[in-house]
């Protein structure tokens, strides 16, 4: 139980076009999934926070405009990176978390690898 | 501010010695502090985690202690083997802003 996937799991893109990744919880309900970016030999960095029905809430320096969070649904989240540069190439990993039974753990999807050239 | 330290950031160990990671946290709010190991390439992986209310937990060669005067946890692997080589991150879970902060992680290497 508590599987996340993460589609796709690596992409190539060309810089100026956007990006969309999905994040889905296959065997339960997510109260709430994160968005992490990790660049290489790095720890995960928290993007933002998505909650079901409401606006994403994002992390200091991390650009709204650019970064999109839709949660669509209790096991769909998806982020669109918009308008992707180089800079933005990194592995982008999404968490999602149960409810009060498992408070506080979460289960990562498998990353995706993103690189803009 | 939130914030996780973790050291050190590189561990080289003989196979069959004990490994020690130590991180300390900055809200004493934080009331769930679990442990990843991470593959190259792979998602992190959850090996143990400890709440607020527990000061050890071990299972198996792997334990976690809890020090909440202090705000200080730490991983305690013993016996190690070639196959726990990877990277470790601890985190803590704030439950005010409910999120995680990762420390910078350490990589581990266990020579056979």
């Amino acid at each position: 139980g508590a599987v996340v996937s993460q589609h796709p799991s690596r992409v190539i893109c060309k810089s100026g076009t956007s990006v969309k990744i999905e994040c889905r919880s296959l065997d339960f309900q997510a109260t709430t999934m994160f968005w992490y970016r990790q660049f290489p030999k790095q720890s995960l960095m928290l993007m933002a926070t998505s909650n079901e029905g409401s606006k994403a809430t994002y992390e200091q320096g991390v650009e709204k405009d650019k970064f999109l969070i839709n949660h669509a649904s209790l096991t769909l989240s998806t982020l669109t990176v918009t308008s992707a540069h180089p800079e933005d190439s990194s592995f982008y990993i999404c968490s999602a978390v149960t409810g009060p039974a498992r408070k506080g753990e979460q289960f990562f999807g498998p990353g995706t690898r993103l690189t803009v050239l | 501010g939130e914030n996780v330290e973790q050291h050190p950031s590189t561990l080289s160990v003989q196979e069959g010695d004990s490994a020690v990671i130590k991180c300390t946290y900055s809200d004493s709010a934080s009331n769930y502090f679990p442990w990843y190991k991470q593959e190259l390439g792979k998602r992190p992986q959850l090996i143990i985690d400890i709440r607020s209310n527990v000061g050890e937990k071990k299972d198996q060669r792997i334990a976690v202690t809890l020090n909440k005067t202090a705000k200080h946890f730490s991983l305690h692997i013993t016996e190690t083997q070639p196959e726990d080589s990877a990277v470790y991150f601890c985190a803590a879970f704030y439950s005010g802003t409910y999120k995680y902060i990762f420390g910078t992680g350490t990589r581990l290497k266990v020579l056979a």
